[in-house]
């Protein structure tokens, strides 16, 4: 079990720039969400899948972000035009099955100057 | 109501003290407590959670207590040490996503 793992872990970008960070979730686990936290907050649910089916995606989640899940393995997250109010650390998290525990990979920060 | 309030926003407690940590929900619907608790640079980490049908919960040094009733719940941290210094989240859980607290900044003093 070697976690979730994400990449980048930090991206400085500027704005208007487009983005996408990726994330390996465990090994066998269907479940794949994807949260945003920014300083001082909790974590805010954006979009999650079962396998390679994207099933709910938040408000938050306006149309210059989009989520894939290609094959239900490895997820991405891409943000175009990218603004400031975008800087955030975004959070995968994998779990087994819905009543299963969610676990959280160490983000990837994005700062949009 | 889909809120989840979570309080103090800081705690500062001495080596071995007790940590109690708060959070109240509105939305009877939620049915999964967890809390993370999240270091610097790194992403949440489970510590316990529960479920609504039960009042409280232990694991080592760490208890959830539940009121379903009054629609709150509280982390209890026994014998608080120094590695225990990290931000704690309460969630709660409806329809497989997560709604978080703002966070409690917990210090130990040595």
């Amino acid at each position: 079990d070697t976690g979730v793992s994400q990449n980048p872990r930090h991206k400085i970008t500027k704005r208007g720039q487009n983005v996408t960070f990726r994330c390996d979730p465990i090994s066998e686990h269907n479940r794949l969400y994807w949260y945003r936290q920014t300083l001082g907050q909790g974590p805010e649910f954006l979009t999650y899948f079962q396998n390679e089916a994207q099933l709910e995606k938040s408000r938050l989640l306006s149309d210059r972000f989009s989520a894939e899940r290609p094959k239900g393995s490895f997820s991405t997250l891409e943000i175009q035009r990218t603004e400031q109010g975008d800087s955030a650390m975004y959070l995968c998290a994998s779990s087994l099955h819905p009543d299963s525990p969610l676990h959280f990979g160490n983000g990837t920060r994005l700062t949009v100057t | 109501q889909q809120q989840v309030k979570q309080s103090p926003q800081s705690l500062i407690v001495q080596k071995g003290g007790i940590s109690i940590i708060n959070c109240a929900y509105e939305n009877t619907a939620f049915d999964y407590f967890p809390w993370y608790q999240q270091f610097p640079g790194k992403g949440p980490a489970l510590l316990i959670a529960i479920r609504p049908d039960v009042s409280e919960k232990k694991e080592g040094r760490f208890t959830i207590s539940f009121n379903k009733s009054a629609k709150q719940f509280s982390l209890h941290i026994m014998d608080s040490q120094p590695g225990d210094s990290a931000t704690y989240f309460c969630a709660a859980s409806i329809n497989e996503k997560l709604v978080f607290g703002k966070g409690t900044k917990l210090t130990v003093n040595p």
